[in-house]
């Protein structure tokens, strides 16, 4: 089936320190990889994505490469901000319905990151 | 532009009892989608639209029923409340494009609590 594995949070970080969360997942064929970022009493909104293997999504700071030897698309910061606190999520694309041609998420379980000043 | 809105943003419901969620956007999207989020779970597709008039299941559909009778707005009804119900409720818009790469953008959510 579908998944996606992301590490278990809450990951604490003292700001301009370095973030990595991993992120791998199981599909068949060839998923489109997203970053959604959940700030504190929001919805969703998508950080970066990619497309097929290499590409790298990049936005405000953050990169993710999309590796298909390793199944991962794992998520980068150089810098944190305490501004960047908030939930992360790690998805991908597959095809729910191929009649309709209609394609669905499906989601980790989330990272929750906190930046201490 | 609001984007995608949702109403009410919480709800206190007995079991048995029955309500009906709305969503509506502004972005003109052909497709909507109904989630619910769980603690320790992510978010797990109930219902979705791919355009007015239509509706199909999600992953977890149980319980739940849907309609589209606008294009802009995408209503999700529980007709006998259960506590295994409780949960955070997101709505999403999104215009398809190729290979499923298509952006979702979602609201702002509704807390509903069963008791």
């Amino acid at each position: 089936g579908n998944s996606v594995t992301q590490m278990e949070g809450p990951v604490t970080l003292s700001e301009e320190a370095f973030l990595t969360i991993n992120c791998t997942y199981t599909a068949t064929g060839y998923p489109s990889l997203f970053w959604y970022v959940q700030y504190p009493g929001e919805g969703l909104q998508l950080l970066l994505k990619a497309t097929k293997a290499d590409d790298k999504g990049s936005n405000k700071g953050f990169e993710a490469t999309y590796r298909k030897e390793t199944t991962s698309f794992h998520l980068e910061k150089g810098s944190v901000q305490v501004s960047d606190s908030a939930v992360y999520f790690c998805a991908l694309s597959f095809l729910w319905d191929s009649g309709a041609g209609s394609y669905q998420l499906t989601f980790g379980k989330g990272t929750k990151l906190s930046v201490i000043p | 532009n609001a984007g995608v809105t949702q109403t009410p943003k919480f709800r206190v419901l007995k079991t048995g009892q029955s309500m009906t969620l709305l969503c509506a956007q502004d972005m003109n999207h052909e497709y909507m989608y109904w989630y619910r989020q769980d603690p320790g779970m992510g978010l797990r597709l109930i219902h979705y639209s791919v355009g007015e008039g239509t509706t199909a299941k999600g992953e977890v559909p149980d319980g739940y029923n849907v309609s589209r009778l606008k294009k802009q707005n995408f209503l999700l009804g529980l007709e006998s409340a259960a506590p295994s119900q409780t949960s955070v409720y997101f709505c999403a818009s999104s215009t398809p494009s190729r290979m499923g790469a298509d952006t979702q953008y979602f609201g702002p959510g509704t807390r509903l609590t069963v008791l």
